[in-house]
Parts: C-alpha cells; structure tokens; sequence
C-alpha cells in the first residue's frame, strides 16, 4: 500500500526556536496534503490543507503566521512551527490523498511529537 | 458544522465481539471510514463504506451503515489483544476539498 513517510518522529525544542516536520508521499504523488495536530487523548483536528505549487488553505483559528505549511513538490510538504511554545507541544500527523484513487483514501504518517520547553 | 461522536471508551473480553458506534450530521457525506491509531502512531485505515452501502464485510470486520440515522458501526469479531487500540470514524463529504472530519476516537481495550 501507500506509504507516507514523516519527519522527524520526535523532536524536544526551547522556547522560540522554530520547528520543522517534513511528510514525503513514498510511493505516490500527492497533490493535495493536510495537516492535522492531535491534543492528548483527543481526536485529530484539521489544521490545514496543503496543494502543491500553491498556497495552504488553513481552518478556522489556526495561525497562519505560526504554522507555516510549503508544499513545494508532489512528494513533499513541510509544516515549520514558528517560535514554538509549550502550548504547541503535541502530536502532528500529516495524511496524503494518492491522485488516483477515486474515493479519497488518504494514507497518514506516523506522526511526529513536538515537545517545546 | 460537521459533528461526528464516538463514545469514548469500550472493553472486552479476548474473543467477544466488539461494535464501536458512531454518529454524525452532515447528511451530504460520501464516504465513512474507519482508522486504527496504537499508541505513539499515526492512523492506519481499516475499512471504508460508501454512503449509499449498507453494510461491508471484510475479514474479522463488519461496518453497518443506518444512513437515515446517520449511525456507523464497525464491529470486530474474535476481539484480539492486539485489537486494543483507539479506533476512529471519519467522515468525507462532497464538497470537493475531499478532508475527512474525525470523530473523538474510541478506546478499545481487551482483557485477556
């Protein structure tokens, strides 16, 4: 099957760095990519929907200035975390729908934990 | 806005069925799906139904779909330990964006 590939799984930061995840489509080109962050013991939000070659389209109260999403290939979406706080400590796992796939499946990463101090 | 429940915790015993609930709103859904999340990982998709489906078997997985009353199910027979997981309905709907609406999960737990 699919396999969508992120990185990296685990990444503990300071406060006011800036963070970046990576998520590739292995085996597939994927035009569109989203990107969803998970609270503990929570369901996963949708944060935003990446397209290649154009700009992410963001959900309802998520800051676009803080999640910067580049979605520069087919394969390849990057979710940069700018100056992080604790409060964006959490799981973000990204998902990509293969183009040929007519009933929108969409595979998922694994996910990556992000631990701000 | 779209809304999608699960209850939020199920237990069984090793070899018992389990049925996981589901229910959502959005009438204009086009495909219900069922992901897998173990601990520490991402999502992995177990099954899916098209709206105007009823009822899809696949292996130790049963998925009902009530479409008037907007209530998904998906049952597992033969309930194994590796089965304890957080299990997750999804939602797409037709309008074009093709995103999947979640609903809050569902933690399975089996007791040996």
């Amino acid at each position: 099957g699919a396999v969508v590939s992120q990185h990296p799984s685990w990444v503990i930061c300071k406060s006011g760095t800036s963070v970046k995840i990576e998520c590739r489509s292995l085996d597939f080109q994927a035009t569109t990519m989203f990107w969803y962050r998970q609270f503990p013991k929570q369901s996963l939000m949708l944060m935003a929907t990446s397209n290649e070659g154009s700009k992410a389209t963001y959900e309802q109260g998520v800051e676009k200035d803080k999640f910067l999403i580049n979605h520069a290939s087919l394969t390849l979406s990057t979710l940069t975390v700018t100056s992080a706080h604790p409060e964006d400590s959490s799981f973000y796992i990204c998902s990509a729908r293969e183009q040929k796939w007519p009933t929108g499946e969409l595979f998922f990463g694994e996910g990556s934990r992000l631990t701000v101090l | 806005g779209e809304d999608v429940e699960q209850s939020l915790f199920l237990s069984v015993r090793e070899g018992d069925s389990s049925v996981i609930n589901c229910t959502y709103t959005d009438s204009s859904s086009t495909y219900l799906y069922w992901y897998k999340q173990e601990p520490g990982a991402g999502l992995q998709l177990l099954t899916y139904i098209f709206s105007n489906m009823d009822m899809k078997q696949d292996q130790r997985l049963t998925v009902l779909l009530n479409k008037k009353d907007k209530h998904l199910s998906l049952r597992i027979a033969d309930t194994q330990t590796g089965d304890s997981a957080i299990y997750f309905c999804a939602e797409m709907q037709d309008t074009g964006a093709n995103n999947l609406f979640f609903g809050t999960g569902t933690r399975l737990t089996v007791i040996p």
